[in-house]
């Protein structure tokens, strides 16, 4: 079965820096879709951003970007010029492409703290 | 459209009781999902439901029933509630089993005593 590694408990940012989170996972399958979701205290899980595994070019939404290096499957989220709102539980997940597979595996998360 | 709405928000059962969490959007997705938290272990799933009348098993099943009568509601029941299953419970829902995106519910938080 896959399975998602998010190796960073906690990691904290000074605002408007840049900040990176790391996310390793582990499967045999060639086509598969990642995602980073934020969980901000209301514990709504909000999808940050999403990478389809066929697709060489990284990911971009506004200041969140990911590097996906599918040989070594590892799948980080980068959040640029951070804001006092970005702070927040960040969960790395994956889910195979598969027509028939419905599993989606999540990573235990990461909290991230903002420093004003 | 209000989304994907979760009730209670939060609740409290002596071992043994039963009780039903409800799941409900308003988005016409045909697949819905049941994931619980727990702390160091992210999110895994319960039960899913590819639309109404079908449902399915997750990666913990059990000691959980779903049932889906409707396109917009789907209800995860607990028979014989178990302090293991104190936890925070998501639902979640997309168009359909292939899409990508899931948009999940604000989440019920479920105490076992």
């Amino acid at each position: 079965a896959q399975t998602v590694t998010q190796s960073q408990p906690e990691m904290s940012v000074q605002e408007a820096e840049t900040v990176t989170l790391s996310c390793t996972y582990d499967t045999s399958e060639s086509d598969y879709y990642l995602f980073w979701y934020k969980q901000p205290p209301s514990r709504q899980m909000i999808l940050v951003i999403r990478q389809e595994a066929y697709k060489q070019q990284n990911a971009t939404e506004n200041r969140f970007s990911v590097n996906f290096q599918k040989a070594a499957k590892s799948f980080s989220l980068k959040i640029s010029d951070s804001q006092l709102g970005d702070a927040a539980m960040y969960f790395c997940a994956y889910r195979s492409a598969g027509h028939n597979n419905n599993d989606m595996r999540f990573g235990a998360g990461t909290r991230l703290t903002v420093k004003p | 459209n209000a989304g994907v709405t979760q009730t209670p928000k939060f609740q409290v059962l002596k071992t043994g009781q039963s009780m039903t969490l409800q799941c409900a959007q308003d988005m016409n997705h045909e697949y819905m999902s049941w994931y619980r938290q727990d702390p160091g272990m992210g999110l895994r799933l319960i039960h899913y439901s590819v639309g109404a009348g079908i449902t399915d098993q997750g990666e913990v099943p059990n000691g959980y029933n779903v049932s889906r009568s409707t396109t917009e509601d789907f209800p995860l029941r607990l028979l014989s509630a178990a302090p293991s299953q104190t936890s925070v419970y998501f639902c979640a829902s997309k168009p359909g089993l292939v899409d990508k995106t899931q948009y999940f519910g604000p989440g019920t938080r479920l105490l076992v005593l």
